[in-house]
């Protein structure tokens, strides 16, 4: 069990927006702004896509925005594209032994 | 370009030994952390541990404490991973990874292409 709860699967039409959200604890997400975003395509390491809870950094499209509320992260995705079609995973700082822990993933389907 | 470059695919039998390596190339390799990440076959991502190659500082994640080392060798900018005796529940991708900021821990921003291991008997 991860220490991060993500929901398995999202799905969502090109153009349109959709939201994965990424829920721990007060002694991870919401005890820290040190929240990140990462996509993955099958067979090929992840990639950054957002860092601290909501900067992008250089190269990732706007089209990806992160925010923070509480024990909760999310990650939206607006104007969806099939390219956006991936896993996609949370991670978080976590003051149980100064470390970093992963959500599980979301697959997100693009329809 | 900044890259991490890992070593090849392993298949080594239960019991057995390994070290693989991660070099780092067109950034300061002793002033970023260096992280790693293991995914099993079909499953998500799992934060092993970090070491800082500047002064060898290195947490674990209590899932990995003792199972494995973690250790960087700055004269050759190249971080490892290591086990001393290998089980066929360690079959999986290894990736390293270099943190974005040289002082936090938290964010991957550029990822090696992965060593595969395979521990079989």
């Amino acid at each position: 069990q991860s220490a991060l709860t993500q929901p398995a699967s999202v799905s969502g039409s090109p153009g349109q927006s959709i939201t994965i959200s990424c829920t721990g604890t007060s002694s991870d997400v919401g005890g820290y702004n040190y929240v990140s975003w990462y996509q993955q395509h099958p067979g090929k390491a992840p990639k950054l896509m957002i860092y601290e809870v909501s900067n992008r950094p250089s190269g990732v499209s706007n089209r990806f925005s992160g925010s923070k509320s509480g024990n909760t992260a999310s990650l939206t995705i607006s104007g969806l594209q099939a390219e956006d079609e991936a896993d996609y995973y949370c991670s978080s700082y976590t003051s149980s032994s100064s470390h970093v822990v992963f959500g599980g993933g979301t697959k997100l389907t693009v329809l | 370009e900044v890259q991490l470059v890992q070593s090849g695919a392993e298949v080594k039998k239960p019991g057995e030994s390994l070290k693989i390596s991660c070099k780092g190339s067109g950034y300061s390799f002793t002033s970023y952390w260096i992280g790693w990440v293991r995914q099993m076959p079909g499953k998500g991502l799992e934060w092993m541990g970090i070491i800082y190659p500047g002064d060898s500082d290195t947490r674990y994640s209590p899932s990995f404490q003792g199972q494995v080392t973690i250790s960087a060798d700055k004269s050759i900018s190249t971080a490892y991973l290591q086990w001393s005796s290998l089980k066929a529940s360690d079959t999986a991708m290894y990736y390293c990874a270099k943190t974005w900021s040289s002082s936090s821990l938290d964010a991957f921003d550029i990822w090696g292409q992965g060593t595969m291991v395979t521990v079989s008997s």
